[in-house]
C-alpha cells in the first residue's frame, strides 16, 4: 500500500520567514495530495490540494508543488504569521485506493 | 460553521458500556469515514462507507461497529471498550474516496 513520510517534525520559525514541509510518496499511482492544518483542539481542515496533473498551485501565502517523478510533494508557507502554527498534515491517494494515507504531521510554531 | 456535524462533544464511559457516536453532513457527499486520532498522531483511519455501503474495514475490533442508516448520517456503535481506545473520533466526509475530507469536530472519548 501506499506510504508518505513528512519532514520536518517539527519546525520553528521566526514571524514574516518563510516555511516548507516536505512529503514523499510512494505509489507512483496516486495522484490526489492535500494538504490540512489542525490547530490545537480542533479538526484537521483542508488548506491546500494539488492533483497530478499540476506541478504547482498556490492561494495567497501557501503554495504545493508536486514532482512526479521523484515522488515528493511541498508545502510552502510564506510570510508566516503567529496564527499559522498548527500542525500540518500532507496525504496522498488515488481513486482505487478508495482512501487517503497521511504522513505523520509537522508541528510549525511561529514566533512573534 | 462546520458542515460535518458530530455528536456528543465529549463522552466517558466504563468498560461495561454501549454508546454510540453519531455524524451528519448534508452536502450530498457520497462517502463518510470515521478516524480515531491520539494526541500529536495523524487521524487513524477506521471504515470508509461509499454510497452507503461499507468499502473499507481497517482491522478495526469488533467491539467497534459502524453503521450507514442513510446518505446523510454515519454512526459508530462502542461497546465494551479498553482504556486505550480513548481518543478522539473523528467523522469526515467527501464527494469521493478521492477529493477534500471534510471533518467534523470529533468526539473526545474517555474509556474508565
Amino acid at each position: 500500500g501506499e506510504n508518505v513520510e513528512q519532514h520536518p517534525s517539527t519546525l520553528s520559525v521566526q514571524e514574516g520567514d518563510s516555511a516548507v514541509i516536505k512529503c514523499t510518496y510512494s505509489d507512483s499511482a496516486s495522484n490526489y495530495f492535500p494538504w490540512y492544518k489542525q490547530e490545537l483542539g480542533k479538526r484537521p481542515q483542508l488548506i491546500i490540494d494539488i492533483r497530478s496533473n499540476v506541478g504547482e498551485k498556490k492561494d495567497q501565502r501557501i503554495a504545493v508543488t508536486l514532482n512526479k517523478t521523484a515522488k515528493h510533494f511541498s508545502l510552502h508557507i510564506t510570510e508566516t504569521q503567529p496564527e499559522d502554527s498548527a500542525v500540518y498534515f500532507c496525504a496522498a491517494s488515488k481513486i482505487e485506493a478508495g482512501k487517503s494515507t497521511f504522513g505523520d504531521g509537522t508541528t510549525l510554531t511561529v514566533k512573534p | 460553521d462546520t458542515e460535518v456535524t458530530q455528536t456528543p462533544k465529549h463522552l466517558v464511559m466504563g468498560m461495561t458500556n454501549k454508546k454510540s457516536l453519531k455524524c451528519e453532513q448534508h452536502m450530498g457527499h457520497r462517502a463518510m469515514y470515521w478516524y480515531k486520532q491520539k494526541a500529536k498522531k495523524p487521524p487513524e483511519l477506521m471504515f470508509v462507507y461509499s454510497y452507503e455501503k461499507l468499502s473499507i474495514n481497517e482491522s478495526v475490533p469488533s467491539r467497534f461497529s459502524p453503521e450507514c442508516p442513510n446518505s446523510s448520517l454515519l454512526n459508530l456503535h462502542l461497546h465494551a471498550l479498553q482504556p486505550e481506545d480513548s481518543a478522539l473520533y473523528l467523522c469526515a466526509s467527501s464527494g469521493t474516496t478521492n477529493s477534500p475530507l471534510h471533518f467534523g469536530n470529533g468526539t473526545r472519548l474517555t474509556v474508565t
